[in-house]
């Protein structure tokens, strides 16, 4: 069975710049979640989807972050405009049920130049 | 909201010797407490996790022990081997509103040399 999966792995733009990072989740898991990490300090909830709705948004820095979920499956999160505070990695998780085990894709490597 | 705090940041140990990290919570409400593994280049790995009505858990070399009167919890890694060495995130969560929400700690660099 596939893990979560994340791409793309690495992206590098400019302030000012549009990114879309995308999260495949583990087949069947109405759960899924976006994290980050910035300049090695904690990872950092970002929102928290149950099939297509958002269930809790409350780490989501400011409206240049938009995160969608249509149908239920795959996950967008865009960040427009980028800011160079934006950098960092973003990791998408998915689980079964949302007092289930967390299972982690390998992140998106964010860098805004 | 839930607040963690892990120790060490850093943490050097001789192959074979054991490790621990701790890690404090604020929350009292906080029920489920995970232990990721990250490795250069992917992504947190989920190695042992406890719920609050456990007081300790044990899967081979690893073993999590946690504290609720004083709200803490500890990752226990005996005789360490060089594959052991990456970073390592405590983390908690609380129900409620945000129950599928976890809050961690800030990462300790384990190296654990040959």
């Amino acid at each position: 069975e596939a893990g979560v999966t994340q791409f793309p792995s690495h992206s590098v733009i400019e302030k000012g710049q549009t990114v879309t990072l995308r999260c495949d989740p583990i087949s069947g898991h109405d759960n899924l979640y976006w994290y980050r990490r910035v300049m090695g300090k904690e990872i950092k909830f970002l929102l928290h989807f149950v099939k297509e709705s958002k269930q809790d948004e409350s780490g989501m820095p400011n409206n240049r972050f938009l995160a969608e979920r249509t149908g239920g499956t795959y996950s967008t999160l865009k960040v427009q405009p980028a800011e160079l505070e934006d950098s960092g990695v973003y990791f998408c998780a998915s689980s079964l049920g949302p007092h289930e085990k967390l299972f982690f894709g390998s992140g998106t490597q964010l860098s805004v130049l | 909201g839930e607040n963690v705090e892990q120790h060490p940041s850093t943490l050097s140990v001789q192959e074979g010797d054991s490790a621990v990290i701790k890690c404090t919570y604020s929350d009292s409400a906080s029920n489920y407490f995970p232990w990721y593994k990250q490795e250069l280049g992917k992504g947190p790995q989920l190695i042992i996790d406890i719920r609050s009505n456990v007081g300790e858990k044990k899967d081979q070399r690893i073993a999590v022990t946690l504290n609720k009167t004083a709200k803490h919890f500890s990752l226990h890694i005996t005789e360490t081997q060089p594959e052991d060495s990456a970073v390592y995130f405590c983390a908690a969560r609380t129900g409620g509103t945000s129950y599928g929400k976890l809050t961690f700690g800030q990462g300790t660099i384990l190296t654990v040399h040959p």
